[in-house]
């Protein structure tokens, strides 16, 4: 089946800096990826639909300029927390649709493991 | 209120039947969905289901959706050890089909 890969799983930064997510589908192309944050006991919050050869879709009161998005080509998109704070620090999940999903109606995503960021 | 909500927390016996409940508040839901999250990992989808059933089965898992009352139910059957995660129900909308609205997620715990 579809496969998701995120890295890297855990990442520990020190304030102001910032930092990659990669999000890679290995064998199947994905036009459209989601980036997901996760809070403690929370739902996932839908940060950003990111769209191949084009600008992200922000979800309102996520900060573009704080979470850059790019979806270089159908295979990689990628999360950049810029001048990361500790209360950036969080679970960030991303997806991607499976071929033929949408086709079929239902939007059937293939998830990644997942990123825990600790920002010091 | 949230657009999909579920219980935080349950609890059953090992062998015994789990149900996991969620409500949800749009009537334009075309498809919801049933995800699982074992610990530190991402999700994975255990089964969906069309706005115009009212009952979906796979194996050990029965979903039932009440358009009416916007109630969608996950029953685990013979619950095992391994079904110890969080079970999340989540939602699609014809306006806007590539957008899945999650809910906060039921931690299901099995007590041997």
């Amino acid at each position: 089946g579809a496969v998701v890969s995120q890295h890297p799983s855990r990442v520990i930064c020190k304030s102001g800096t910032s930092v990659k997510i990669e999000c890679r589908s290995l064998d199947f192309q994905a036009t459209t990826m989601f980036w997901y944050r996760q809070f403690p006991k929370k739902s996932l919050m839908l940060m950003a639909t990111s769209n191949e050869g084009s600008k992200a879709t922000y979800e309102q009161g996520v900060e573009k300029d704080k979470f850059l998005i790019n979806h270089a080509s159908l295979t990689l998109s990628t999360l950049t927390v810029t001048s990361a704070h500790p209360e950036d620090s969080s679970f960030y999940i991303c997806s991607a649709s499976e071929p033929g999903g949408m086709n079929s109606g239902a939007n059937v995503l293939t998830f990644g493991a997942g990123s825990r960021l600790t920002v010091l | 209120g949230e657009d999909v909500e579920q219980s935080l927390f349950l609890s059953v016996r090992e062998g015994d039947s789990s149900v996991i409940n969620c409500t949800y508040t749009d009537s334009s839901s075309t498809y919801l969905y049933w995800y699982k999250q074992e610990p530190g990992a991402g999700l994975q989808l255990l089964t969906y289901i069309f706005s115009n059933m009212d009952m979906k089965q796979d194996q050990r898992l029965t979903v039932l959706l009440n358009k009416k009352d916007k109630h969608l139910s996950l029953r685990i059957a013979d619950t095992q050890t391994g079904d110890s995660a969080i079970y999340f129900c989540a939602e699609s909308r014809r306006s806007s089909a590539s957008k899945i609205i999650f809910g906060s997620g039921t931690r299901l715990s099995i007590r041997p």
